[in-house]
């Protein structure tokens, strides 16, 4: 079975700072790919950003970037220089190659101060 | 273009109802996904269809839950007798194909069953 783990379950930043949401997962398979999403208020889930499994390099996306650690099971997501309009809740999720479905953990809320 | 729609954004019912929630997929998207949410959790999958057909619905909870995509576009997630646990914020997503892509969320239908 998968499993995503999320032990944050909120977190605050600061404007124009660094933050570093955890995120760890279980999965017995070898072919799969890893999600970050996020969820304002309007409630759509909206893709930050992803990983494939079998590629060594950490997948970035202007400022949004990954630590992939997959000896440790471990994905991290690293938002710089976080803007207000980055306060959400961020949600890890996984998908095993051969099953389409989706395995999220339970989400962290992310508050930014001005 | 066009993003995921889901209709109604909100439905009220009473338990012993039955409801039908509707999604509009993006169009040319093959691979559609049901999920639903409870407050507080992260999305859990419902079911997932490769055109018109349910190509693993292993995440649908009992019987009572159903959901149909005649035509390999619009998807209907149906539920008999509703229990006021389900009571969720319900999800579509659509992708283009399968393989990992990412799936594209819709905003939500929130049940509530009084």
């Amino acid at each position: 079975a998968q499993t995503v783990t999320q032990s944050q379950p909120e977190m605050s930043v600061q404007e124009a700072e660094t933050v570093t949401l955890s995120c760890t997962y279980d999965t017995s398979e070898s072919d799969y790919y890893l999600f970050w999403y996020k969820q304002p208020p309007s409630r759509q889930m909206i893709l930050v950003i992803r990983q494939e499994a079998y590629k060594q390099q950490n997948a970035t996306e202007n400022r949004f970037s990954v630590n992939f650690q997959k000896a440790a099971k471990s994905f991290s997501l690293k938002i710089s220089d976080s803007q207000l309009g980055d306060a959400a809740m961020y949600f890890c999720a996984l998908t095993q190659g051969g099953s389409e479905k989706l395995v999220f953990g339970k989400g962290m809320k992310l508050t930014v101060n001005p | 273009g066009a993003g995921v729609s889901q209709t109604p954004s909100n439905k009220v019912t009473e338990k012993g109802k039955y409801v039908e929630l509707r999604c509009d997929p993006i169009s040319g998207h093959t691979a559609l996904y049901w999920y639903r949410q409870s407050l507080g959790q992260g999305p859990e999958f419902l079911i997932y269809f490769q055109g018109t057909g349910a190509a693993d619905d292993s995440g649908l909870p009992n019987d009572r839950f159903f959901a149909v995509r005649p035509e390999g576009s619009v998807s209907t997630l149906k539920i008999q007798r509703t229990e006021r646990g389900d009571s969720a914020v319900y999800l579509c997503a659509s992708s283009p194909d399968r393989g990992g892509n990412e799936q594209f969320f819709g905003p939500g239908t929130r049940l509530t069953v009084l």
